[in-house]
């Protein structure tokens, strides 16, 4: 299976100020059509997850711009440019290129 | 607007069996893989089974065998069979369109004696 390892886990971040999360593959997550199957996830307390990002650096529909995606084979960063406070939550890397789909461990940010 | 409506879940005893079903509208749903994803109280996230197409079912090593994906093209519809069912299975269980882009609010099965 592959194996997706996030870090941190926690993150306390200052309302304006930028956050970044990395997640790392145990395998390369490029697929034989040359893509890369990695998804963001967001999920708010008491709600189901929400897709930000997906194919790396593509941002859903409705997704602020402030997220961005990036990275590549088996290394990944999220980053939000300026935090507020609707960011709180759990982020989640997914990959998607082979069974079983498999998610990180999530990584909790909070506003100091 | 994509909608995806679980239904089904509930507390139910070690051992039983439990069917969840999704209502999907706003796509057209026979284009469309989808899954069954899970998330157990205070935990993460586990994909469990996925359904590409009859020949084409995939499900985690620890549902494998015990639980089994369907769906009804002509009723937009989604299931997911769950056979003797164990305390970890405990979760909410969220219909999952495609790769994720779209979530149900999730149904929440409880097993306990």
């Amino acid at each position: 299976d592959v194996v997706m390892s996030q870090s941190p886990l926690s993150l306390a971040v200052t309302l304006g100020q930028p956050a970044s999360i990395s997640c790392r593959s145990s395998h390369s997550l490029v697929y034989t059509d040359g893509d890369t199957y990695l998804n963001w996830f967001h999920q708010r307390p008491g709600q189901s997850p929400r897709r930000l990002i997906y194919k790396v650096s593509n941002r859903d529909s409705g997704v602020p711009d402030r997220f961005s995606g990036s990275g590549s084979g088996t290394d990944f960063t999220l980053k939000i440019s300026r935090v507020e406070a609707e960011d709180v939550g759990v982020y989640y890397c997914m990959h998607s290129i082979k069974w079983p789909w498999t998610f990180g461990q999530g990584t909790k940010v909070e506003i100091k | 607007e994509v909608q995806l409506l679980e239904s089904g879940g509930g507390l139910v005893q070690p051992g039983v069996s439990l069917r969840l079903s999704c209502a999907a509208s706003g796509f057209t749903f026979s284009t469309y893989g989808m899954s069954w994803v899970r998330q157990a109280p205070g935990k993460g996230l586990e994909w469990v089974a996925l359904f590409h197409d009859d020949n084409d079912r995939h499900y985690s090593e620890s549902v494998l065998g015990r639980f089994a994906i369907s769906r009804d093209n002509s009723k937009n519809m989604v299931y997911l069979q769950m056979n003797n069912l164990r305390g970890d299975d405990t979760a909410i269980y969220y219909c999952v369109k495609a790769r994720g882009d779209s979530w149900g609010q999730g149904t929440l099965v409880t097993v306990s004696s």
